[in-house]
């Protein structure tokens, strides 16, 4: 059975670094890009980007190039997204999906909720 | 503003169909796959459709997708209580280099 598990909750303050996971199971998970995918409160989904975790180079939204970076560890089977300096604006919940292609996420994780605030 | 614009929402009686469009440009719709996902209050998103049409293992049939230039269309046939949900579209922007995602429709079963 596929699946994808996150990390937990995450509640910390505006400047903090922090970095988040996706755990793939189930599948070779070097065969599928993992995309991460941003939802602020009450607003909808915001594809923020992808990486092949065979490929040491993801792919960026420009909204959030700069702003966060994804990487993966195949050894584990896992991707990152993180932050250097989170922002009060940084909060929402943030998934990892599995990619059927660029765009399309057939297995999604549960979520990771990020709260930022002072 | 996302640059994929569905409606905000849409409504219908149970059994009826409801149809949900995604409107975009060349540079994405007009020249790449179209992804439909369901997602239910409090949970994650779900695919329902991605290639335009294609349904993947597990999904019934009353969901359907089309394309038409640069514009997509989500079909839910025999509507049940429990469709009620945000439904976006998906795709690749060309220009952006990018994906992306539509604004999401509110589905109201009535």
């Amino acid at each position: 059975e596929v699946q994808l598990v996150q990390s937990g909750a995450e509640v910390k303050k505006p400047g903090e670094s922090l970095k988040i996971s996706c755990k793939g199971s189930g599948y070779r998970f070097t065969s599928y890009w993992i995309g991460w995918v941003r939802q602020m409160p009450g607003k909808g989904l915001e594809w923020m980007g992808i990486m092949y975790p065979d490929d040491a180079d993801p792919r960026y939204s420009p909204s959030f190039q700069g702003q966060v970076t994804i990487s993966a560890d195949k050894s584990i089977s896992t991707a990152y997204l993180q932050w250097s300096s989170l922002k009060a604006s940084d909060t929402a919940m943030y998934y990892c999906a599995r990619q059927l292609d660029l765009w399309s996420g057939d297995y999604w994780g549960q979520g990771t909720l990020v709260t930022v605030s002072s | 503003q996302s640059v994929l614009t569905q409606p905000p929402s849409v409504s219908a009686a149970p059994g009826q169909k409801v149809t949900i469009s995604c409107s975009g440009s060349s540079s994405n719709i007009g020249n790449n796959y179209v992804s439909w996902y369901q997602q239910l209050p409090g949970t994650a998103p779900k695919l329902l459709i991605y290639d335009n049409n294609k349904r993947p293992s597990g999904i019934p049939d009353r969901f359907s997708g089309s394309k038409s230039g640069t514009s997509a269309t989500l079909g839910i046939t025999g509507l049940q209580t429990g469709d009620e949900a945000d439904y976006y579209c998906g795709t690749w922007d060309s220009s952006l280099s990018a994906g992306m995602f539509g604004g999401g429709t509110k589905l109201t079963v009535l």
